[in-house]
Order: structure tokens, then C-alpha cells, then sequence
């Protein structure tokens, strides 16, 4: 079992649509999660972290954690063709300083 | 600096040769990670450094790859004898150093072509 697990995709959605990222991880003691955005080509950028059970909103963007289940999700409102990326999920594992990234879902958002 | 810096860009080698991957954090980060990622794949921790020491190096996926420090600035990764398996993009990432919450921010990455 990987320790961090997302549907590599890729996922469309249309604009304006909701789009969901979903990931699971297998270290039970994580208390840190992280959703980051790559573009083509380009670097991994942190869009969203979540600590605590439960939904943390920014802007057109939604982290949900479930601790108890083992899964952080992401919601995306209103998705815009820019949108449109890779978004890999990151887990701080218990003990450890490093983040174990899952192998990231790939979003296309069609106009 | 303003951002994570890494060098060269692009670096194209022959199989066998040895290439060295340097990584200048974000002025007053202490803690530097390096990643891998092959493409279309995820990122794949290689190595961790709080200061110039490496805690966790647990990544490193054999004796061809190291990694130093110069105190709580600049990195190199080498890699030695390089291998095909090896072409993929190096990512060094920086954060604050009690930063629980391990916020990275990630250079643009060196991209390695074993041919």
C-alpha cells in the first residue's frame, strides 16, 4: 500500500462545475495535509493545508480532513480553465519532517 | 533571496558521467529538502537537511547519490556514475525551521537527461 494515494486521472470537469480531488494516506498518526498545484512544465505550489477534522474554505477552494477515515479531500467551486493542473496531495507523517507526496491527479477544466 | 534557486535549469549528460545539482534556499529557511520526479509520476522524497546536518537521507535510492550543506545555505545533490533511470526533474524545496505546519516552497527544479 503506497502511503499516499490519489486517482492519477485525469479528471474533467466543466466550467463552472465542482471539482473534487480526493487522496488517502495510511500513517494514522499524520496530523499534517497539503494540497499543492502544479502547472505543466512548472513547480509544485501550496494551495491549501489542513490540520483539524473537518472543512477549511479559502476563497473557491475547500480542504476537507477525516481523520478517522484516513482522507483529505479538495473542492474546487466555480472551476476556471485555469484551473487546469496536477494537484498533488502531501502528508506530514508522524515523527518524521518530511512530506510524502501522493502521485497526483491530473484536472482539466473544459470551457 | 526572493525564492528558491536551483541550478542549471537544464543539465543533458552522457551515461556514466557524474553531475553535481545545486539548490540556494530562501534567505533564513533552514530546513532544505531535495525531491525527484520522473515524468507523469509523483514527487519522491530524497533527502532532508536542518542545517547542515541530514536527519533523514532514507530516500536516497543508492550509494550514486549524495547530498552537503554549507551551513543553513546552499546545497549540492551529486550523482555519480549517472544512469538512464536517473533523467528526471530535481526538486529542492525550503521551509522555516520549527515550522510544524512544513509549508515548502519549491525551486523550479534542475532537469537531468542521462542519454
Amino acid at each position: 500500500q503506497k502511503e499516499v494515494e490519489q486517482n492519477s486521472g485525469p479528471l474533467s470537469v466543466p466550467e463552472g462545475a465542482i471539482a473534487s480531488l480526493n487522496c488517502t494516506y495510511s500513517d494514522r498518526g499524520s496530523q499534517s495535509f497539503f494540497w499543492y498545484r502544479q502547472y505543466s512544465g512548472k513547480s509544485p505550489e501550496l494551495i491549501m493545508s489542513i490540520y483539524s477534522n473537518g472543512d477549511k474554505e479559502d476563497g473557491r477552494f475547500t480542504a476537507q480532513l477525516n481523520k478517522a477515515s484516513q482522507y483529505v479531500s479538495l473542492l474546487i467551486r466555480d472551476s476556471q480553465p485555469s484551473d487546469s493542473a496536477t494537484y498533488l496531495c502531501a502528508v506530514k507523517p508522524q515523527g518524521a519532517q518530511k512530506l510524502v507526496f501522493g502521485q497526483g491527479t491530473r484536472l482539466t477544466i473544459n470551457p | 533571496g526572493a525564492g528558491v534557486s536551483q541550478s542549471p535549469s537544464n543539465k543533458v549528460t552522457e551515461k556514466g558521467k557524474d553531475v553535481e545539482l545545486r539548490c540556494d534556499p530562501i534567505s533564513g529557511h533552514t530546513a532544505l529538502y531535495w525531491y525527484r520526479q520522473r515524468l507523469g509520476q509523483g514527487l519522491e522524497f530524497l533527502i532532508y537537511f536542518q542545517g547542515n546536518s541530514a536527519p533523514d537521507k532514507s530516500g536516497l535510492p543508492s550509494d550514486r547519490f549524495s547530498a552537503e550543506r554549507t551551513g543553513e545555505s546552499v546545497s549540492t545533490l551529486t550523482i555519480q556514475r549517472t544512469q538512464q533511470e536517473d533523467s528526471a526533474v530535481y526538486l529542492c524545496a525550503s521551509s522555516l525551521r520549527n515550522s510544524g505546519a512544513n509549508v515548502l516552497t519549491f525551486g523550479a527544479g534542475s532537469r537531468l537527461t542521462v542519454l
